[in-house]
């Protein structure tokens, strides 16, 4: 099966800063990678699709890249409401899997 | 408004069975592939289940032969079927949809949580 590899898992960061989260995939997936935001007690909520699409409502200030095996998520100017956990997920063939996580938190 | 709302978890023995519902609203459900995902406490996500609108379904060699994924679109209605149920299998289950076509989940249900425990 495909492995999905995020760092960092955990991400100190103040607001106004701009961070950068990595996904990678052990074999190519081509642009099929989606990206989530998950606050606390909270379902995950889609942010991104098909590796760089940005799902209605997202703010402009998240942004993401990549193709094949590397992919980043981007924030360029961190709001208090971006503080969150990340995932990745694979969605080119089943079985699907996620990235473990990156935890964005307040420096 | 596009709406998944789960419900059936609760607390189980090992060895038990249990079976999750999700409800669907505003949306043509029958057009949609269905998606369940997990996460135990503190911890990722983890795929368990899939159903396409023909009714295929996959699941991850860690549920398979265990759970079992259906779908009535008359009652525009999700089902998970957990049988021989482990501690393992402890975890908020999230009802989730996948757009026409592809497999990641657009809308996702808040989630029902099932606790396997003697």
């Amino acid at each position: 099966d495909i492995q999905m590899t995020q760092s960092p898992s955990t991400l100190s960061a103040s607001v106004g800063d701009r961070v950068t989260i990595t996904c990678r995939a052990s074999q190519s997936i081509g642009n099929s990678l989606a990206w989530y935001q998950q606050k606390p007690g909270n379902a995950p909520k889609l942010l991104i699709y098909k590796a760089s699409t940005l799902e209605s409502g997202v703010p402009s200030r998240l942004s993401a890249s990549g193709s094949g095996t590397e992919f980043t998520l981007t924030i360029i100017s961190l709001q208090p409401d971006d503080f969150a956990t990340y995932y990745c997920q694979r969605y080119d063939s089943y079985p699907l899997t996620f990235g473990g996580g990156t935890k964005v938190e307040i420096k | 408004e596009v709406q998944l709302v789960e419900s059936g978890g609760g607390l189980v023995q090992p060895g038990g069975s249990l079976r999750l519902s999700c409800a669907a609203s505003g949306f043509t459900f029958s057009s949609y592939d269905m998606h369940w995902v997990r996460q135990p406490t503190g911890r990722g996500l983890e795929w368990v289940a899939s159903i396409g609108t023909a009714g295929n379904t996959d699941y991850p060699d860690s549920v398979k032969g265990r759970f079992t994924v259906s779908r009535e679109n008359a009652k525009n209605s999700l089902y998970l079927q957990m049988n021989s149920l482990r501690d393992g299998d402890t975890a908020v289950y999230y009802c989730a949809r996948g757009p026409m076509w592809y497999f990641y989940m657009d809308v996702w249900g808040k989630g029902t949580t099932v606790t396997v425990s003697s």
